[in-house]
Order: C-alpha cells, then sequence, then structure tokens
C-alpha cells in the first residue's frame, strides 16, 4: 500500500541554519502531498502542499517541491528560527481520500 | 470562525468499556476525518464521513464506529476497548473531500485504557 518515510529526529540546529526534512513517499497513482507542522501544544496546522508534478510549495520561508521521478518532497528553510521549533509530518492523500502519514521529525532550534 | 473542538480533551477508561468522542467541525465544513495517534508516530486514518456517510475507512475493526451528524459535527465510538486503544484520537474537517482541501485539525483527545 501507499507509505510515507520521513528522516528521523530530532533534528537540532542553531538559530539561521538551513533546514532540510527529507520525505520520500510510495504510491499508486498521482497524491497530493503535504506538510504539516505540530507546534508544542497545539494542534497540527497545514503548512505546504503540493498537488503535482514539479509543483512548489510554500509557505512561512519554507518549501517543498514534488519530485515524481525521485518520488520526494524534502521541506527546506534557508535560515530557521527558534519559533520553527516543532514536529514536522510529511503526508500524502490517496484517490480514497485517506491521508497517510510519516511518523513525524522533531525540530529543535537553538538559539 | 470557530475552529474544531473536540471532547473531552482527556479521558481514562477500563480496558472492556466502550467510549464516545465528539467533534465539531468548522464552520461551513461538510467533511469530518477521523485520526488515531499514538505516542512518538504519525497520525493513522480510521475514517472519513461526507455529508453524513461514511466515504472512506483506514485499517481499523468494525468496532471502531462513527457517525456525522446534519450539522456535520462528529462521533467516534469505540467499543470493548483494549490497551492498544491508548493514543490521541484526532479530528479534522474540511470544506470538501476533494484531495485539495487543507484539512483542519482539533487539539484532540487522550485516550488511556488500562
Amino acid at each position: 500500500g501507499d507509505s510515507v518515510t520521513q528522516m528521523e529526529g530530532p533534528v537540532t540546529l542553531s538559530e539561521e541554519a538551513f533546514l532540510t526534512i527529507n520525505c520520500t513517499y510510495t504510491a499508486t497513482g498521482y497524491p497530493s502531498l503535504f506538510w504539516y507542522v505540530q507546534y508544542p501544544g497545539e494542534g497540527l496546522q497545514l503548512l505546504l502542499k503540493a498537488t503535482k508534478a514539479d509543483d512548489k510549495g510554500s509557505n512561512k520561508g519554507f518549501e517543498a517541491t514534488y519530485r515524481k521521478e525521485t518520488t520526494s518532497f524534502h521541506l527546506e528553510k534557508g535560515s530557521v528560527q527558534v519559533s520553527d521549533s516543532a514536529v514536522y509530518f510529511c503526508a500524502l492523500k490517496d484517490s480514497n481520500y485517506q491521508l497517510i502519514w510519516g511518523a513525524g521529525t522533531k525540530l529543535i532550534i537553538k538559539p | 470562525e470557530t475552529g474544531v473542538t473536540q471532547s473531552p480533551t482527556h479521558l481514562i477508561k477500563t480496558r472492556g468499556q466502550q467510549v464516545t468522542l465528539r467533534c465539531s467541525s468548522q464552520s461551513g465544513h461538510n467533511t469530518v476525518s477521523w485520526y488515531q495517534q499514538a505516542l512518538g508516530q504519525g497520525p493513522q486514518f480510521i475514517f472519513q464521513y461526507y455529508r453524513e456517510e461514511e466515504n472512506g475507512r483506514g485499517n481499523f475493526p468494525p468496532r471502531f464506529s462513527g457517525l456525522q451528524f446534519p450539522n456535520y459535527s462528529s462521533e467516534l465510538n469505540v467499543n470493548a476497548l483494549e490497551l492498544d486503544d491508548s493514543a490521541l484520537y484526532l479530528c479534522a474537517s474540511s470544506s470538501s473531500r476533494d484531495s485539495n482541501s487543507p484539512l483542519h485539525f482539533g487539539n484532540g483527545t487522550r485516550l488511556t485504557v488500562t
């Protein structure tokens, strides 16, 4: 079945460092791809999405490009802030409207 | 605009009991989905309701059931609780069942089964 694999955490970076969180997927068909974020004490929030190959989703300085050839949707940010500390989830939505999630990557940003 | 609200926030039950969790969807949203999130893992899709009918189900046994009401609020019922049912249960609503519609999540109900 469809699946999402993302890099294990925690990922610890200093403020202003460059961030990459890897996400790869296995799917039949052409799923939509998402990154969700869960800040401490808060619910899950959509960060960005891409619905077809080569689409780039972006929000709050984060970007991810839907790469069909490598089945990847890596999350990047050029300069992270302490406020970016959270758990990040990569997910895909299949043709049955089911959202399939990665295990999450905890990001810790130190001042 | 009122967001997604879930009740209760925490619940403790004994193995074999039954539980009902509730979710009020965001205003204007007609689709509700439920997820189970075990500690340290990503959410697992339980099922989705669109206009009061189930239109998608994950790999969960029949003792997990649900309802959606005419006002699009929803319930998740779990019978014959097992210890492994201990988890955070998340409800999400969206404006359509279309894959491009963003999900709006509640803060979840933390269920502990002893």
